[in-house]
């Protein structure tokens, strides 16, 4: 069974463009939302990461968007530039707890 | 130079034969973990250990078996009964900070296994 909700499967962006990613999850138990993001033959990297108690979180041209009544919370890159081309998955965890639950991933292809 | 390793970076095996992935932590991370990573699917977790000695299942431990004697390694053993094993494998740890919030995770490069 499926926890976490991630959409679109894949994505292209122009250069200087806006990248959405949204995700969904179903366990209200969830209170830490982290985005990773991996680059071809790597490992996933901690990109950004959300609690609950807020609605958003900012960092550079990152943003992650959160709907707690919702249980929905989206990845924003603003100003997409090609090196952002990569995989992203959202996951979900208790924070006092390192079990995550990932996302399905998205591709995202930002076009030059 | 810190990090995880995964060696090898490619691996073949031939079906019914068992064949063990490796993973190194020089993080003096207590915890380890093994994902598989199937495309369309994410990241699926088939083991996990929080410390020597122990370790649990994780969604899709069948077909898999793990050991942890020493706290910088947390070996995979892909055996015949998985069915498909053809994936990439990636291994993760964290530090263990009981009521201290979320422990990020830390990934190595990984290892794609091909079964013949």
């Amino acid at each position: 069974q499926q926890q976490v909700k991630q959409s679109p499967q894949s994505l292209i962006v122009q250069k200087g463009g806006i990248s959405i990613i949204n995700c969904a999850y179903e366990n209200t138990a969830f209170d830490y939302f982290p985005w990773y993001q991996q680059f071809p033959g790597k490992g996933p990297a901690l990109l950004i990461a959300i609690r609950p108690d807020v609605s958003e979180k900012k960092e550079g041209r990152f943003t992650i968007s959160f709907n707690k009544s919702a249980k929905q919370f989206s990845l924003h890159i603003m100003d997409s530039q090609p090196g952002d081309s990569a995989t992203y998955f959202c996951a979900a965890t208790m924070e006092y707890g390192n079990k995550l639950v990932f996302g399905a991933g998205t591709i995202l292809r930002v076009k030059s | 130079d810190g990090g995880i390793t995964q060696s090898p970076k490619y691996l073949f095996r031939k079906e019914g034969q068992n064949v063990t992935l490796s993973c190194e932590q020089n993080l003096n991370h207590d915890a380890m973990y093994w994902y598989r990573q199937d495309p369309g699917q994410g990241l699926r977790l088939i083991y996990y250990s929080q410390i020597v000695n122990d370790f649990q299942k994780g969604d899709i431990a069948e077909g898999y078996s793990v050991s942890r004697e020493k706290k910088e390694s947390f070996p995979l053993t892909v055996t015949s009964a998985q069915k498909n094993p053809t994936a990439f494998y990636l291994c993760a740890s964290s530090m263990v900070r009981p009521g201290r919030g979320y422990n990020e995770q830390f990934f190595g490069p990984g290892t794609r296994l091909t079964v013949l």
